[in-house]
């Protein structure tokens, strides 16, 4: 059982080159959500879906899109990378509403210069 | 909107001292509570959990926290730390009625050996 599986682990990029960090469940679980994490701001949520076909704006949405076709991928796409996206990013499942038990990937380290 | 504030940012302590991390969240309604644990170059690991009944919940390695309602905090203890236990803390905060956590700026904990 991998649990939630994220890649790629690391990534330099160009300002304005365009991405997509995916991330995929095999817990058969309905909410997945990406987050970035910064020094000092803990984590901060970008988007997130709560079943197949459904998203939704997080806190810091702007500069990033998702998609979710199946209930086990959830990809994040930098549309124009800025250097304010330098960041870990965590891809994250929960089983149900309320349950709030997170499951982390190992997270992906991108560098924009 | 909920919010969560973790007011050390930086602790350091000597081997068996005790520890007590403070965490406070800004909502009116009914919430769970989690704090979660980021080991160096790892990925976040729920520590605790609590949704109801006793506020004194008890997680791994020997972590606790106590839910004191009329002061809106979650502070984490553990009475005698270990080098091991160097790590970022993260308290999180779900309504009931939403989805997604939201997190505290993380404490990050450095323990002496």
């Amino acid at each position: 059982n991998a649990g939630v599986t994220q890649t790629p682990k690391f990534q330099v990029l160009k300002t304005g080159q365009s991405m997509t960090l995916q991330c995929a469940q095999d817990m058969n679980h309905e909410y997945m959500s990406w987050y970035r994490q910064d020094p000092g701001m803990g984590l901060r949520l970008i988007h997130y879906s709560v079943g197949a076909g459904i998203t939704d704006q997080g806190e810091v949405p702007n500069g990033y899109n998702v998609s979710r076709s199946t209930t086990e991928d959830f990809p994040l796409r930098l549309l124009s990378a800025a250097p304010s996206q330098t960041s870990v990013y965590f891809c994250a499942s929960q089983g149900g509403r309320n349950t709030g038990e997170l499951f982390f990937g190992e997270g992906s380290r991108l560098t924009v210069l | 909107a909920q919010s969560v504030s973790q007011h050390n940012h930086h602790v350091i302590l000597s081997e068996a001292a005790s520890l007590e991390l403070g965490c406070n969240y800004s909502y009116g309604g009914t919430v769970n509570l989690f704090w979660y644990v980021q080991y160096p170059g790892q990925h976040l690991q729920l520590l605790l959990k609590y949704f109801s009944g006793d506020p004194l919940v008890k997680g791994i390695k020997g972590f606790e926290a106590e839910f004191i309602k009329s002061k809106f905090s979650f502070n984490l203890r553990k009475p005698s730390v270990q080098w091991s236990d160097t790590a970022e803390y993260f308290c999180a905060v779900n309504s009931k009625a939403g989805n997604m956590l939201t997190f505290g700026g993380g404490t990050r904990l450095m323990v002496k050996p």
